[in-house]
């Protein structure tokens, strides 16, 4: 069974850094691109990032570029989020993704975490 | 980036009656990669339809996706009690990856 196990969020001052983690487990995590997508309290879907299977491609929204940092271990089966310089705006609930199948870096996902909050707030 | 517009914004019907959302695109969506997940409070979405009209794994027949180009329709023939939820498009013909907003499906 397909599992994707998130952790690493909580409550976080403007302008700090958290690390976010997503355990795999259930299949062969080195042959699948994964994704990071968020969602704001109360709103919709937006995606983070994309990482090639041995993190030879990678891709940020335009809204974390620079201050996101996506990666990966395969030898653990884990994947990472590190964000820095974080604002009021990244306040949202945090999935790993794994995907069905991806045009370049613009996937659908058949697997999803349940989720690990992060709120950034004084 | 394309712009994706669902319609309604929220849905009232009762159980056993027919639902249609629409999901309309900025521009055309490549190759019909327009997926559909269904989102229910405190879960995580869930995979429907894929291509525009494949249906997920385990995704029971009543869910149906249609549509090309910038106009795309989820239809659910028979609502079952399960099926209130919150409702995304998506598309993943082009870079960036972009979600509509959702219909928000509530029982009348």
């Amino acid at each position: 069974e397909v599992q994707l196990v998130e952790s690493g969020g909580g409550l976080v001052q403007p302008g700090g850094s958290l690390r976010l983690s997503c355990a795999a487990s259930g299949f062969t995590f080195s042959s699948y691109s994964m994704n990071w997508v968020r969602q704001a309290p109360g709103k919709g879907l937006e995606w983070v990032s994309y990482i090639g299977s041995y993190s030879n491609t990678i891709y940020y929204a335009d809204s974390v570029k620079g201050r996101f940092t996506i990666s990966r271990d395969n030898a653990e089966n884990s994947l990472f989020l590190q964000m820095n310089s974080l604002r009021a705006e990244d306040t949202a609930v945090y999935y790993c993704a794994r995907p069905r199948s991806c045009n370049g870096g613009s996937c659908f996902d058949d697997y999803w975490g349940q989720g690990t909050l992060v709120t950034v707030s004084s | 980036e394309i712009v994706l517009t669902q319609s309604p914004g929220t849905l009232s019907l009762s159980p056993g009656e027919r639902a249609t959302l629409s999901c309309r695109a900025s521009q055309s969506v490549s190759s019909s990669s327009l997926a559909w997940y269904q989102q229910k409070p405190g879960q995580a979405p869930r995979l429907l339809i894929y291509g525009a009209s494949s249906r997920a794994t385990g995704i029971p027949d009543r869910f149906s996706g249609s549509g090309s180009g910038t106009d795309f329709t989820l239809t659910i023939s028979r609502l079952e009690p399960e099926d209130f939820a919150v409702y995304y498009c998506q598309q993943y013909g082009s870079s960036p990856r972009t979600f509509g907003q959702g219909t928000k499906l509530e029982i009348k």
